[in-house]
């Protein structure tokens, strides 16, 4: 168990439907990210909250939606997606944005756009 | 080198062999190198984290070197055992908060 846990772990959604992957982290950080792996390709870092605030935005699509009420937690809406966006979703916490801080991922959401 | 490259991109050893693996990142500004052990349906789990030329971490059979002039770090395991088997990440920090990350080094430990 790293402490960060995401719900669900298994998604499967049409083109047209809208859905939400949570992000829980239980260790007191106050940074928290968003990864898309795709298949055969690196992790690549999608959007990074500090404190609440959003501070960087990777080139993602509008059609994901991130969300971050407080320093815990951290959503993804989605909506409208492509097959092409199937793909393993995971979060991460660190204490906060220093470099040197080590991440502390989630298991991930495995994601298929039908 | 612009990405962080890691080789090989698998490896298959038995029980008792030494290996070790290479991930290669740009040495212009450098914040940290980070490596990460990811079991298959588990989460990555962070193994060392090196800021200096010329660091060497250790865990157990694990150990870590970063070299930041060349660019480059190497993971050596010793020993191998069945429970290595994983894909180890390596990523870099060019700024800050960003983690750009190799697509890995799946190792395999057979008995």
């Amino acid at each position: 168990e790293t402490g960060v846990t995401q719900t669900p772990r298994h998604l499967v959604m049409g083109m047209t439907n809208k859905k939400s992957l949570k992000c829980e982290q239980h260790l007191g950080h106050n940074a928290m990210y968003w990864y898309k792996q795709s298949a055969k390709k690196p992790l690549e870092l999608m959007f990074v909250y500090n404190f609440k605030e959003q501070t960087e935005n990777n080139s993602v699509p509008s059609r994901f939606s991130p969300e971050c009420p407080n320093s815990s937690h951290l959503f993804l809406h989605l909506h409208t997606l492509q097959p092409e966006d199937s793909a393993l979703y995971l979060c991460a916490s660190s204490q906060d944005l220093v470099s040197y801080n080590e991440q502390f991922f989630g298991p991930g959401t495995r994601l298929t756009v039908l | 080198i612009l990405n962080v490259e890691q080789s090989p991109q698998s490896l298959h050893v038995q029980e008792g062999d030494s290996t070790n693996f290479t991930c290669s990142f740009p040495s212009s500004n450098f914040y940290a190198l980070h490596w990460y052990r990811w079991e298959t349906a588990k989460s990555p789990e962070a193994l060392f984290v090196m800021t200096l030329n010329g660091d060497e971490k250790k865990k157990g059979r694990i150990s870590a070197t970063l070299n930041t002039k060349e660019g480059y770090s190497y993971l050596y395991i010793k020993g191998s055992q069945p429970e290595d088997s994983a894909t180890y990440l390596c990523a870099h920090t060019g700024t800050a908060s960003k983690l750009t990350f190799g697509t890995g080094t799946r190792l395999q430990v057979t008995l």
